[in-house]
């Protein structure tokens, strides 16, 4: 199997407050654990790539001092919302690229997380 | 990075076969595609992906044109619990790191 967590399922907190989310792949070792963020109606947005051991990449637009990613062990991400503000309010969703075939050049496949929603009030 | 096309969305009736197509002309030759759908609410769910050669597994099958520049996914017998959202995703590479970039994909209805 390929499965992969997220804690909290849900969580409210207050404007200015941060929110800590937990990724975690139970069954398989993940070096590369990637977060999105999706808003009603929308498509996932890819934010970051969490390598293990080493700082995360984000994507263009993503600030990575309100949004902190730590990868520190090969079965657990975590995203961090600095000072939330309303606006911050989405579906937070990671996934975990598991091995498939190890061979160069063939990808490994990404699964992904249940997500978390995060309201900021 | 090689973009998808798909249509909005899609109907199909219960225990018939669901084709969702997806167009990716600008695919380069080492690119895979990867198909994911997501039910409301959840996190997106691995589907099937494959490079040249059509691929089958125990939840679809997918078929890739020849010159690479389309594909199909087919559920084979789509139940209710198939209605999701399907993305159709070209696999882009950068530095030896794999992105999923998701597009707006297919709202596939499956009714009784």
């Amino acid at each position: 199997g390929a499965v992969v967590s997220q804690h909290p399922s849900r969580v409210i907190c207050k404007s200015g407050t941060s929110v800590k989310i937990e990724c975690r792949s139970l069954d398989f070792q993940a070096t590369t654990m990637f977060w999105y963020r999706q808003f009603p109606k929308q498509s996932l947005m890819l934010m970051a790539t969490s390598n293990e051991g080493s700082k995360a990449t984000y994507e263009q637009g993503v600030e990575k001092d309100k949004f902190l990613i730590n990868h520190a062990s090969l079965t657990l991400s975590t995203l961090t919302v600095t000072s939330a503000h309303p606006e911050d309010s989405s579906f937070y969703i990671c996934s975990a690229q598991k091995q498939t075939t190890g061979l160069a050049g063939v990808p490994d496949t990404q699964y992904f997380g249940p997500g978390t929603r995060l309201t900021v009030l | 990075d090689a973009k998808t096309t798909q249509p909005p969305s899609m109907d199909c009736a219960e225990g018939r076969a669901a084709n969702l197509p997806c167009n990716h002309s600008t695919i380069s030759g080492n690119e895979y595609v990867y198909w994911y759908r997501q039910i409301h609410s959840q996190g997106p769910q691995y589907i099937i992906h494959g490079l040249k050669n059509n691929e089958t597994n125990e939840m679809a099958s997918l078929i890739i044109t020849e010159d690479r520049k389309s594909s199909t996914l087919i559920l084979p017998h789509a139940t209710l619990r198939d209605t999701a959202v399907y993305y159709c995703i070209v696999l882009h590479r950068p530095y030896n790191t794999d992105k999923l970039i998701f597009g707006t994909g297919t709202r596939l209805q499956v009714f009784p």
